[in-house]
């Protein structure tokens, strides 16, 4: 079994402070770590994710996540969030379950920029 | 780009309807999916198609089913639709694969069930 836990809600920030917003998860097997994004009114798309190699991977708009095995997580990071940053972001673990892909999302993080 | 698109934004439907969400994307995707999501609840997984005419359940199927006709949409189905189906659906494809594929949303319907 896999899970994935967003323990933050909803973050506020201020336009161009730093933001962190955490994910954990557990899993039995090996999995694949993933960021989506859904802004106001839309569906999900990816924002980025972790396969293999270098734990540390990086978005086109300045978002990065660091892979940690020790503590099982996976956090997303920006040095300077934009208004445009605005949006829920959801992170989610994707494994093998009964020879298809089983992908489980965690609850979702309201991320409010302010001006 | 990879375009997933359902068929309303916004339905709205009285307890006992049957009631029907289109999904079709243009990838030529064999993998489709169904999820829910609510407040609080995150994205739960109803059905998901890995081939043309089949289907799996996912975490939550009661109150659902699903059919795949053709391999580009995938349709879900609340037969007798009640309060507490009022939810957002989002519907997403991806290739056929390993664990490692992104899945593609489509902009979800807004559901409410009076």
């Amino acid at each position: 079994a896999q899970s994935v836990t967003q323990l933050d809600s909803q973050v506020p920030v201020f336009e161009e402070a730093p933001v962190e917003l955490r994910c954990n998860y557990s899993s039995s097997v090996s999995v694949y770590l993933f960021w989506y994004v859904q802004y106001p009114n839309q569906g999900l798309q990816l924002l980025l994710k972790y396969l293999s190699g270098s734990t540390l991977v990086e978005s086109i708009n300045g978002f990065e996540a660091e892979f940690n095995k020790s503590q099982t997580s996976f956090h997303l990071r920006k040095p300077s969030v934009h208004i445009s940053d605005t949006a829920e972001y959801f992170c989610a673990v994707s494994g093998n379950s009964g020879g298809y892909q089983k992908v489980t999302f965690g609850t979702g993080t309201k991320l409010q920029v302010i001006p | 780009d990879v375009k997933v698109t359902q068929s309303s934004r916004y339905l709205v439907k009285r307890t006992g309807e049957k009631v029907f969400l289109e999904c079709v994307q243009d990838m030529d995707h064999e993998n489709m999916f169904w999820y829910r999501q609510d407040p609080g609840l995150g994205l739960r997984l109803i059905y998901f198609s890995y081939d043309v005419k089949m289907k799996e359940k996912g975490d939550i199927p009661e109150g659902y089913s699903v059919s795949r006709e053709k391999k580009e949409r995938f349709s879900l189905i609340l037969e007798s639709a009640s309060t507490n189906q009022t939810s957002m659906y989002l519907c997403a494809s991806s290739s056929p694969g390993s664990a490692q594929e992104t899945q593609y949303f489509g902009p979800g319907t807004r559901l409410l069930v009076l």
